[in-house]
């Protein structure tokens, strides 16, 4: 079954660095998403993706916050001044359309310290 | 303010037993999604639905959407079934493409 994929599974970094989380979506998949989930929290959208432009971002997706798809398959988040408050698990998810089933990576943990 | 809600919070159950997941949304969607979450972290897409009912082994998930509820059924419980279950709608407020919301989650704990 096809599956999105996200490395790393956890990443730990210095507050103030850049980090960039990387994911791999279904591959006939047209809309790619970013999530993440703060420890004990819901899940909270930060920025769909299609047509090789943002389409959406929530106001979570600040400056700090860019995304990329370098190449046909990857598709990337980076946060190039991490903060303390950045420590979540992110997660990837694409669909084949705007409306169409969800699927998600196994998540990227990311801890600032 | 809580677009997505979920009950009970917090569920224990023993092995075998059926099981009633609630979610209750206040705005108007195009799609809402039961999503199941392991202690691990990764999620995985259970059923989207648009109305009616879907099943898919000891899985049900029915949407009424007038009430704007939804629940998720798991017959027959057992301890592998122990996670968290999410509900997601997807709603599309003005200027928007389409979002998905989540809710809290239920965590769902079957003793064997």
């Amino acid at each position: 079954e096809p599956e999105v994929t996200q490395t790393p599974s956890h990443q730990v970094t210095q507050m103030g660095q850049e980090v960039i989380l990387r994911c791999v979506p279904i591959s006939n998949h047209l809309y790619f998403y970013w999530y993440r989930q703060i420890l004990g929290q819901k899940v909270e959208f930060l920025v769909s993706f299609y047509n090789n432009e943002i389409s959406e971002k929530s106001e979570i997706f600040d400056d700090q916050f860019s995304v990329e798809r370098p190449d046909g398959s990857n598709f990337t988040l980076k946060i190039r001044s991490t903060k303390l408050e950045d420590s979540a698990m992110y997660f990837c998810a694409s669909t084949q359309q705007g409306n169409t089933e969800a699927f998600f990576g196994q998540g990227t943990r990311l801890t600032v310290v | 303010k809580n677009e997505v809600e979920q009950s009970p919070q917090n569920l224990t159950a023993q092995e075998g037993e059926f099981i009633t997941i609630n979610c209750s949304y206040s705005v108007g969607i195009s799609a809402l999604h039961w999503l199941q979450q392991h202690p691990g972290g990764g999620i995985v897409s259970l059923f989207m639905l648009s109305s009616g009912k879907k099943k898919h082994g000891r899985l049900i998930a029915t949407i009424n959407i007038q009430e704007k509820h939804s629940s998720l059924h798991i017959t027959a419980s057992h301890p592998r079934d122990s996670a968290v279950y999410i509900c997601a709608v997807r709603y599309y407020p003005a200027g928007s493409q389409g979002n998905l919301i989540f809710g809290k989650g239920t965590k769902l704990s079957v003793k064997p």
